[in-house]
């Protein structure tokens, strides 16, 4: 059972360079989500989708896009990338009915450690 | 500005000692979750509570949702060392059903 799947584990960037993190998820979840973790710290919401063609900003978007063409995926992108982007990220995913979202279980990948230099 | 707070931000005791973490908000929300993660892997949900004033219980692991709805507690019975590791709350809030939030966690030790 793969789950939620994130590539690269590990990526370094140089100060400009752009990168996609992907994420892709088997388990046919409306909702996805990415979010990046400091050091010691919890995780804070980049960004979201609750469906298909749908995205919204979470608490830190500033210097990164998403895209949700297929249920299955969910890429980040950095365009410009800065020392302030060195974290680790983490996509997740899970499942709501239109009624709403109690209570659904989000599901993680195994994270992205990335180093911006 | 945290939307969920949670304390002590770190905590370091005994193997067989009992403890209380707090996650507390100004905000109501519709669910609250507690997640544990481990170092190098995402957090694995170990609870969700959704009305004001539930009480859960997994093993040795209490969770108690606040009357309003604003704050939960995760309290350990005996503490062994494989309880350690980092445990975190988050919350749906808003109109958004997207919009899941976590708190900064609190990173366990439990020593032998």
């Amino acid at each position: 059972n793969a789950g939620v799947t994130q590539t690269p584990k590990f990526r370094i960037l140089k100060i400009g360079q752009s990168m996609t993190l992907q994420c892709t998820q088997d388990m046919n979840h409306n909702y996805m989500y990415w979010y990046r973790q400091d050091p010691g710290m919890g995780l804070k919401l980049i960004y979201y989708s609750v469906g298909a063609g749908i995205t919204d900003k979470g608490e830190v978007p500033n210097g990164y896009n998403v895209s949700r063409s297929t249920t299955e995926d969910f890429p980040l992108r950095l365009e410009l990338a800065a020392p302030s982007q060195t974290s680790v990220y983490f996509c997740a995913s899970s499942y709501s009915s239109r009624d709403g979202a109690k209570g659904t279980e989000a599901f993680f990948g195994q994270g992205t450690r990335l180093t911006v230099v | 500005t945290q939307l969920l707070e949670q304390s002590p931000q770190f905590l370091s005791i005994q193997e067989g000692e009992n403890l209380t973490v707090y996650c507390n908000s100004s905000s109501v929300f519709s669910s609250l979750q507690w997640y544990r993660q481990e170092p190098g892997e995402g957090p694995v949900l170990l609870v969700t509570v959704v009305t004001g004033g539930e009480v859960k219980k997994l093993k040795r692991l209490t969770f108690q949702f606040g009357d309003a709805r604003k704050d939960s507690s995760l309290h350990i019975t005996a503490a062994q060392p494989g309880d350690t590791g980092l445990y975190l709350c988050a919350g749906r809030y808003g109109g958004s059903q997207g919009n899941l939030i976590f708190g900064k966690g609190t990173k366990l030790s439990v020593k032998p």
